[in-house]
């Protein structure tokens, strides 16, 4: 079965800092992998995905992420963090094996301090 | 760029009631799902269809719970008596089978009181 796990449930950054949040996965094949976005009351918003091919992945609004299989790591990252980037991030795992169902992580709130 | 549609955006019911919620897929997708997210907590799968029928659900998804395409364009997901703990966003979303990647819609809430 298809894990995911978030071990940040709140991160604090001042604006212009980094940023990263960690996922880590479970699963016995090839994994694809995603990064969401969430603001408050609103939908999911895919920020990048890793299907195969290059481990590091570029994604929308600065957004990067690094698939290491021998970590089984998906983490996420951006250099400088606007205000804007105050939200909730969800990582998933899917597979076409498994109907391409999404496995999301408990999500990362993600608090900006100016 | 097309996008999954639902609706209603917000439904206030009271338990006991059943909600229908709406969700237009993109058009040329051809697997739908169905996923639930309680107040501060994580995405949920509930159940994706193919085909017209279920190809796989999730504990969650009882006999409160159906799915359904009645027509070329909508997939609807019935709660038949709906309980408080029923009270979430439901997203919809679509499977772009070249890509592998899952579109997902705005979501429904759904306030049971």
């Amino acid at each position: 079965a298809q894990s995911v796990t978030q071990p940040d449930i709140h991160i604090t950054v001042s604006e212009g800092a980094s940023l990263e949040l960690r996922c880590n996965y479970s699963y016995g094949a090839t994994p694809y992998l995603f990064w969401y976005v969430q603001s408050p009351g609103q939908g999911l918003q895919l920020l990048l995905k890793y299907f195969s091919g290059d481990t590091l992945v570029q994604g929308i609004k600065g957004f990067e992420a690094e698939f290491k299989r021998s970590q089984s790591s998906f983490n996420l990252r951006k250099p400088s963090v606007h205000w804007s980037d105050a939200a909730e991030y969800f990582c998933a795992v899917g597979a076409r094996a498994a109907g391409n169902k999404l496995t999301f992580g408990g999500g990362t709130r993600v608090l900006v301090k100016p | 760029e097309p996008e999954v549609t639902q609706t209603p955006s917000h439904q206030v019911t009271q338990m006991g009631q059943e909600v229908i919620l709406r969700c237009v897929p993109i058009s040329n997708h051809l697997y739908f799902y169905w996923y639930r997210q309680i107040l501060g907590q994580k995405v949920e799968f509930l159940v994706s269809f193919y085909n017209n029928e279920i190809s796989e659900k999730s504990e969650i998804f009882d006999d409160q719970f159906s799915v359904e395409r009645p027509d070329g364009s909508n997939f609807t997901l019935k709660i038949r008596s709906t309980k408080l703990e029923d009270s979430a966003m439901y997203f919809c979303a679509s499977l772009a089978m070249v890509t592998g990647e899952l579109f997902f819609g705005e979501g429904s809430r759904l306030t049971v009181l």
